[in-house]
């Protein structure tokens, strides 16, 4: 069974620019969160998409978006970008949205802004 | 608001020398804790879920325990490809996002 499948893996943009994170659930999966990790913050949520609607979102400014497809594949966008904003962006899925199952994790995008 | 802070961050064993990695956690209404474990370039991969106070669950050379406060996760004659960062995460009554630790960076040496 393939896991969450993220593109790209690695990426390089230059403050002021947009970029567009792609996420592929686990077969069957359709909740789709998102996470940003950081060596000084571990994992921060973003948002949690179910059903094409956000059904949770972190603390991040507005400039972080995500949309999910009636395939339950999800991107995230994030606008204006900021030296700050240097991560590794994680994708997880799981089944539904019952808090008692584990959140599976791809490989994530390394996002590089400079 | 959820609070989950790990101890030590970081690890230096030898192979074969046991030990524990500690998770605490401040939650208004525990519904799980995770365990998951973070390879150098990859996404953390799940290993537990404990859901109340006195559970066990053992996955080779580790067992994770839960108390009201804290999880541990006990590591038995660790090998080199025990070498990772392991994470704590928890959800809550009323909020389907995961708080996460900051992890423990767990060396094994040959």
């Amino acid at each position: 069974k393939a896991g969450v499948t993220q593109t790209p893996r690695y990426l390089i943009k230059t403050r002021g620019q947009q970029v567009t994170l792609s996420c592929s659930p686990i077969s069957g999966h359709r909740s789709v969160s998102w996470y940003q990790q950081t060596p000084g913050q571990g994992l921060q949520f973003l948002f949690e998409y179910f059903s094409e609607t956000q059904r949770n979102k972190g603390n991040f400014p507005g400039r972080f978006s995500g949309r999910q497809f009636s395939n339950s594949r999800s991107e995230m966008n994030v606008s204006t970008l900021e030296l700050g904003d240097s991560a590794l962006y994680l994708c997880a899925s799981r089944r539904n949205r019952d808090v008692y199952s584990p959140l599976h994790f791809g490989n994530g995008t390394r996002l590089t802004v400079t | 608001e959820d609070q989950v802070t790990q101890s030590p961050e970081a690890l230096r064993l030898q192979e074969g020398e046991s030990s524990s990695l500690n998770c605490s956690y401040t939650v208004s209404g525990l519904r799980g804790l995770f365990w998951y474990r973070q390879d150098p370039g990859k996404g953390p991969e799940f290993l537990f879920t404990l859901y109340s106070a006195g559970e066990e669950k053992e996955k080779e050379r580790l067992k994770a325990t839960l108390t009201k406060k804290e999880s541990f996760l006990h590591i038995t004659a660790p090998k080199p490809e025990d070498s990772a960062t392991y994470l704590c995460a928890v959800s809550n009554f009323g909020n389907e996002k995961l708080t996460f630790g900051t992890g423990t960076r767990l060396t094994i040496i040959p």
